[in-house]
């Protein structure tokens, strides 16, 4: 198994672009995440998904949008790139558990995507 | 509201032992945990505890858990070179809804030689 996998793993965007961070997992997790990290600030949440055609608002949802069309893949979207948007930014997904299967709340991290905007 | 609190950093000596320490503000936290970040790598689950337990403990690293405080640490025995990262507490209230972690800051660890 491949795990979480982002892509790209670098860009560097111009103030003003668009682009789509894509993120694919081959677990069958149902939760998927989208975290930024920021130096000396820790990891933020943007979005969340607890299944596909459903994703809900984090922390630090402006500027961003997600969709959620299949188990599989959690796209995130800069629609309007800005400074500020300069971060490294991971996806993760955990498995909600079933029946007796304890659910310990592991979240799987990609290896990260490092955007840049100048 | 949920607010996590680590130090940004802390040198040891190899071969001497780790506490990493960590606040919490949100009492119904039900799972805490501590992920491990490589230069340029994801998180990395390391341990995690109940909120109905006080210590656990695997191999090397012990986790206490203070309640009453709202205080978790990690200890890390014979730290080595590889130990060398950034680690992160974390809590969920929700395993089951969701489960939205909220981290900390994270602690920058360096091993001298």
């Amino acid at each position: 198994n491949a795990g979480v996998t982002q892509t790209p793993k670098f860009r560097i965007l111009k103030i003003g672009q668009s682009m789509t961070l894509q993120c694919a997992q081959d677990m069958n997790h149902n939760y998927m995440y989208w975290y930024r990290q920021d130096p000396g600030m820790g990891l933020k949440l943007i979005y969340y998904s607890v299944g596909a055609g459903i994703t809900d608002k984090g922390e630090v949802p402006n500027g961003y949008n997600v969709s959620r069309s299949t188990t599989e893949d959690f796209p995130l979207r800069l629609e309007l790139a800005a400074p500020s948007q300069t971060s490294v930014y991971f996806c993760a997904s955990s498995y909600p558990g079933q029946g007796a299967t304890i659910n310990t709340g592991e979240l799987f991290f990609g290896e990260g995507s490092r955007l840049t905007v100048l | 509201g949920e607010d996590v609190e680590q130090s940004l950093f802390l040198s040891v000596r190899e071969g001497d032992s780790s506490v990493i320490n960590c606040t919490y503000t949100d009492s119904s936290s039900t799972y805490l945990y501590w992920y491990k970040q490589e230069p340029g790598a994801g998180l990395q689950l390391l341990t995690y505890i109940f909120s109905n337990m006080d210590m656990k403990q695997d191999q090397r690293l012990t986790v206490l858990l203070n309640k009453k405080d709202k205080h978790l640490s990690l200890r890390i025995a014979d730290t080595q070179t590889g130990d060398s990262a950034i680690y992160f507490c974390a809590e969920s209230i929700r395993p089951g809804g969701g489960n939205k972690l909220t981290f900390g800051t994270g602690t920058q660890l360096k091993v001298e030689l």
